[in-house]
């Protein structure tokens, strides 16, 4: 089992709110990652980080900010929450392993704006 | 990366061997083959994965053709709890990223 763990696991918010969507793990993971997938759709990744205090934007544009001020702990952040970014959230670790892209994902938070 | 190509659906009765074809025909030397499921509303979780040789664990075995061209997950004695979108995904080796990338998949219906 991997131990990492994302919460709130549904979040259902009005437009113009403030929110953070919450992901830890457990396992001492350098690298960490955000998808982003809606129903019945691809996984795309729109944030990663390689360790502490380095954050990069992934493949999908997204208007969601992340930090990594410690090793376990990888939030994401949106400032002004819109109807448009309904959708399921996963997070992801990996430890730094060459040729193996193994990952762990938590169990994901569906974000649903009214 | 290479591209895949899977069938969108697949059926298979419980008890019975699911085997999930994967296409990757422009595949090179140095990139591996992975495979990951996806059951409802979860995060993806990590199969198997291999390079040229046939590999098998605990939740399946990787058949991969000798042209490597196109692999087969098999899932040998498959129960309800297989029913998920399965994600056949290749990548090179070398410096890891991490930064995989999810198509379509193939969605298994394991019905009794």
């Amino acid at each position: 089992e991997a131990d990492i763990y994302q919460t709130p696991r549904y979040l259902v918010i009005g437009t113009g709110k403030k929110i953070t969507l919450e992901c830890s793990q457990t396992m001492g993971h350098d690298k960490m990652y955000w998808y982003q997938q809606d129903p019945g759709m691809e996984l795309h990744l729109i944030h990663y980080s390689y360790g502490v205090n380095s954050t990069e934007k992934g493949d999908l544009s997204s208007e969601s900010t992340v930090s990594r001020i410690r090793t376990e702990h990888f939030p994401l952040t949106l400032e002004s929450a819109r109807p448009s970014h309904t959708s399921q959230y996963l997070c992801a670790s990996s430890f730094g392993q060459l040729r193996l892209e193994k990952l762990f994902f938590g169990s994901g938070t569906q974000l649903s704006v009214l | 990366d290479a591209k895949t190509t899977q069938p969108p659906s697949m059926d298979c009765a419980e008890g019975r061997a699911a085997n999930l074809p994967c296409n990757h025909s422009t595949i090179s030397g140095n990139e591996y083959v992975y495979w990951y499921r996806q059951i409802h509303s979860q995060g993806p979780q990590y199969i198997i994965h291999g390079l040229k040789n046939n590999e098998t664990n605990e939740m399946a075995s990787l058949i991969i053709t000798e042209d490597r061209k196109s692999s087969t997950l098999i899932l040998p004695h498959a129960t309800l709890r297989d029913t998920a979108v399965y994600y056949c995904i290749v990548r090179v080796e070398g410096e890891y990223t991490g930064k995989l990338i999810f198509g379509q998949g193939t969605t298994l219906q394991v019905k009794p």
